[in-house]
């Protein structure tokens, strides 16, 4: 079954404390990224990989960084967090192949920075 | 730069009445147009897209779209609404051939309320 993981689900944190939402698909995908969901303006994209060891900046990137050492994994990682950064947090997994685009999402991740 | 508009931040319509939630978007050539809804506290479901042919689509729940390329709409539709459906539903576009081509762009959001 086609699958994007991310982990944890819900998570309260204080300021300053470095956290890791781990993403991970199993479609062998090439493109994954992340997105934020806040109210009244949708989700916008952090940040995205087109490929191993290659990730460039989405629409909202300040105060986070991202790493793809392999493939199938694509965490996000909040070296401080701040409340700001309080969000519903979205993996995708992204197949560009064929027509069109076919978009997977993890289940999303609560994060409350206090 | 591409975006998504949709205009109605809030819509309440009665259980069974028909249902249509606007989506505008600004891009040059035709994107990929996609459906999502959120049920609250639950994640994205894809409620259908459109890629090129037909532009009305069908989709999950018995929605379905039209893609109007002259008023550069997508507008959602249901001929008769279920309590069930309330929810937030999302409009968004992806750019085929950029460098970018996974991305979504989405919409504010419309969160659809029901009465019974």
């Amino acid at each position: 079954e086609a699958q994007v993981t991310q982990n944890p689900r819900y998570l309260i944190t204080v300021t300053g404390k470095k956290l890791t939402v781990t993403c991970s698909q199993n479609m062998n995908h090439e493109y994954m990224s992340w997105y934020r969901q806040d109210p009244g303006l949708g989700l916008r994209q952090i940040y995205y990989s087109m490929n191993v060891e290659v990730t460039d900046k989405g629409d909202v990137p300040e105060g986070y960084k991202v790493s793809r050492k392999e493939k199938r994994n694509f965490p996000l990682i909040l070296e401080s967090p701040s409340p700001n950064q309080t969000s519903l947090y979205f993996c995708a997994s992204t197949r560009t192949t064929g027509p069109g685009n076919t978009i997977y999402f993890g289940e999303g991740s609560w994060l409350t920075v206090v | 730069a591409q975006s998504v508009t949709q205009p109605d931040i809030h819509i309440t319509v009665s259980e069974g009445a028909s249902l249509e939630l606007r989506c505008n978007y600004s891009y040059g050539a035709t994107p990929y147009l996609f459906w999502y809804v959120q049920s609250p506290g639950q994640g994205l479901q894809l409620l259908l897209k459109y890629f090129s042919g037909d532009t009305l689509v069908q989709g999950i729940k018995g929605f379905e779209a039209e893609f109007k390329r002259s008023q550069s709409s997508f507008n959602l539709r249901k001929p008769s609404v279920h309590w069930s459906d309330a929810a937030e539903y999302f409009c968004a576009v992806s750019e085929p051939g950029s460098s970018n081509t996974g991305k979504l762009i989405f919409g504010q959001g419309t969160t659809l309320q029901v009465k019974p």
